[in-house]
């Protein structure tokens, strides 16, 4: 069964700091995505990564994939206010199931003037 | 294009009644999947449908809950005689294809019941 871990799950910073959360993911998976979900809302899909060393960025994320290591990272950059969100991560089961998505708990994010 | 489109987005539902949700796909999807987020948690696999048929049911539950998606119209998710623990947030996601496709998800519709 595919599990899969997020760290922190709460994640409280300031503005201007930096920060990572983690995804471990159990099995061999075809694809992981990042996700930000504010509250009451629906899931905004950040990122897809697909191939091992995988790296996108996009304004102050930036997401990384090493498959061998089965873990990725959502890295945050001189974080704003607007961030302040959910960010969950989720991973596709590997071949004729790849269109299950299981999910992280989530990480809560904070960002304090 | 509109996105994925849910309704109701609240329901509430004392327990016992009957609870269902729809979901209508983006244009051109065919397949459509459902998602339950208990409080504080991760999404959660419910199942995955096309047209007139469950293709994988694996994460429904055995009792109560059933799910279809008819050849007109949108999909339904329906919870029979609902209790407090289905209050929840129940997303559907809609793709073009089954797999190596990235699925879009709605607005979800929340269940809470009293």
């Amino acid at each position: 069964e595919l599990k899969v871990e997020q760290n922190p799950l709460f994640l409280s910073m300031q503005e201007g700091k930096n920060y990572t959360i983690y995804c471990n993911y159990s099995t061999t998976s075809d694809r992981l995505y990042w996700y930000r979900q504010d509250p009451g809302k629906s899931l905004e899909s950040l990122f897809v990564l697909l191939s091992n060393g995988a790296v996108k960025q996009e304004g102050r994320l930036m997401a990384s994939l090493d498959t061998k290591a089965r873990l990725s990272t959502l890295h945050i950059t001189a974080a704003v206010h607007d961030l302040s969100a959910t960010y969950f991560c989720a991973v596709t089961e590997s071949g004729g199931s790849n269109y299950k998505l299981t999910f992280g708990k989530g990480t809560l994010l904070t960002v304090n003037p | 294009n509109a996105g994925v489109m849910q309704n109701p987005r609240h329901l509430v539902r004392r327990r016992g009644q009957e609870a269902r949700l729809r979901c209508s796909p983006m244009k051109g999807h065919s397949h459509v999947y459902w998602y339950r987020q208990l409080p504080e948690e991760g999404l959660k696999f419910m199942v995955y449908l096309q047209k007139e048929n469950i293709i994988d049911e694996s994460g429904m539950p055995k009792e109560r809950f059933s799910a279809e998606f008819p050849k007109e119209g949108p999909s339904i998710l329906r919870i029979q005689q609902v209790v407090r623990g289905d209050s929840a947030a129940y997303f559907c996601a809609s793709s073009r294809e089954a797999l190596n496709t990235e699925a879009f998800f709605g607005q979800g519709t929340r269940l809470t019941v009293v």
